[in-house]
Formats: C-alpha cells, structure tokens, sequence
C-alpha cells in the first residue's frame, strides 16, 4: 500500500529537550515536505526537500531543521523545542514538478511542548 | 505573492443539501489549484484539482469546482451532501514552476443529520 508514515503520532515533551519526528514515505517520491497545522492559520510550510541531500526552507523554518540523507526519509527535527512550537505536523511526499503534483499526506503528529 | 482567501471558516448543512465552500486566491501568473479534504485524526487527502483545460472540475466523492479566472475563484459544490462529508476542507494554489504550495485557513464542514 502507497502510504506516508510518521512516528510518533502523538508526543509531549518539555521545552528545551530535542526531539525527531520521523516520516517515511515507500512511493519514491523525490519531493518532501512538513508542514504544521494551526487552527486559524491552516498548513504552513517549514522545509521541503527536492531530493536527496537538498532541502530549503518554507514559510516557518524557525526552529527546525530537517535532513534527507536517503530517499524514502525526511526526519523533522527541534533542537531545543519551545510552546510555540505545539502543534499539529503534517509530512507529505510527491513527483517532482511538485506545482502540479498531488501531495500525499501522513496522518499526522500532535505534538505538545510544556 | 500568492494567497488563499477561505472566508467561511465553519459551514454547517443539513444532510441532503447543496453546498458550496469558497475559495478565492490572489496572484499575478498562471496557477494551479487543489482542494483537500482532511477527516476527523487523518491526513489531507485530494479531493480534485485544475491544472488546465475544461474550468469544471470534477472530483472524488461527489464534489466538483469551477475555475473562475476573472474572480480568481475556485468554488467547491457538492448538490447533496452526506454525513460522511463532515471534515475539514483546505483550498490550496502553487504557481507554474513553483516548489510550494499555499494553502487557506481551512473551512469545517458540518452536516447536519
């Protein structure tokens, strides 16, 4: 089954302690992204990646940082998370030409920074 | 700059009724536009998309939208709607040649039984 996964699907943790959200996608997809889902504010970019070993910031690089060191991974990481940084994670992967591409979703991690 | 304008941010429906949410998007060049559907705990999944051609767009699930290039809108229509339609809704545009997508603030679609 074509599917993107992400681990852990749902995390609480303390402000300052880095953590890693993983995303795995087995459709060889070269494009991948997060994103984080606010309410009010709907998806927003953080990073995205073209292919392996390129990746750029979005909207709201802020605070993270991502790698991309095989194809089928994108980890999501925070260095020293802050409570601003709660919120809903989405990863998603697609065909390059991304403009016109769907994008497919995983399901999600809630994410809680105390 | 692009932007994507959903000024309905919830829209409560009986079950049975029409309903159409709205999308309005702003840029200066040729784009491309998606609709999502996020169900309650799950990832956005595509619902349709114009990329060119026919303005009327049909997609899964009974929805469709029409491209509307002198309003700069993309409505969403659905002529009876089902509790099952209950989700969250993102209209999103990316721009010929782009890396990204922008996506609007969402609108929560109830149907009411």
């Amino acid at each position: 089954e074509a599917q993107v996964t992400q681990n852990p699907r749902y995390l609480i943790t303390v402000t300052g302690k880095k953590l890693t959200v993983t995303c795995s996608q087995n459709m060889n997809h070269e494009y991948m992204s997060w994103y984080r889902q606010d309410p009010g504010l709907g998806l927003r970019q953080i990073y995205y990646s073209m292919n392996v070993e390129v990746t750029d910031k979005g909207d709201v690089p802020e605070g993270y940082k991502v790698s991309r060191k095989e194809k089928r991974n994108f980890p999501l990481i925070l260095e020293s998370p802050s409570p601003n940084q709660t919120s809903l994670y989405f990863c998603a992967s697609s065909k390059p030409g991304l403009a016109k591409e769907t994008q497919y979703f995983g399901p999600g991690t809630r994410l809680l920074v105390l | 700059a692009q932007s994507v304008t959903q000024l309905d941010s919830q829209v409560p429906v009986f079950e049975e009724a029409p309903v159409e949410l709205r999308c309005n998007y702003s840029s200066s060049v040729s784009v491309y536009l998606f609709w999502y559907v996020q169900y309650p705990n799950q990832g956005l999944q595509l619902l349709l998309k114009y990329l060119s051609g026919s303005t009327l767009v049909k997609g899964i699930n009974g929805f469709e939208a029409e491209f509307n290039k002198s309003q700069t809108s993309f409505h969403l229509r659905k002529p009876s709607v089902h509790i099952s339609d209950t989700a969250e809704y993102f209209c999103a545009v990316s721009q010929t040649g782009a890396n990204n997508l922008f996506f609007g603030t969402g609108t929560r679609l109830t149907v009411i039984p």
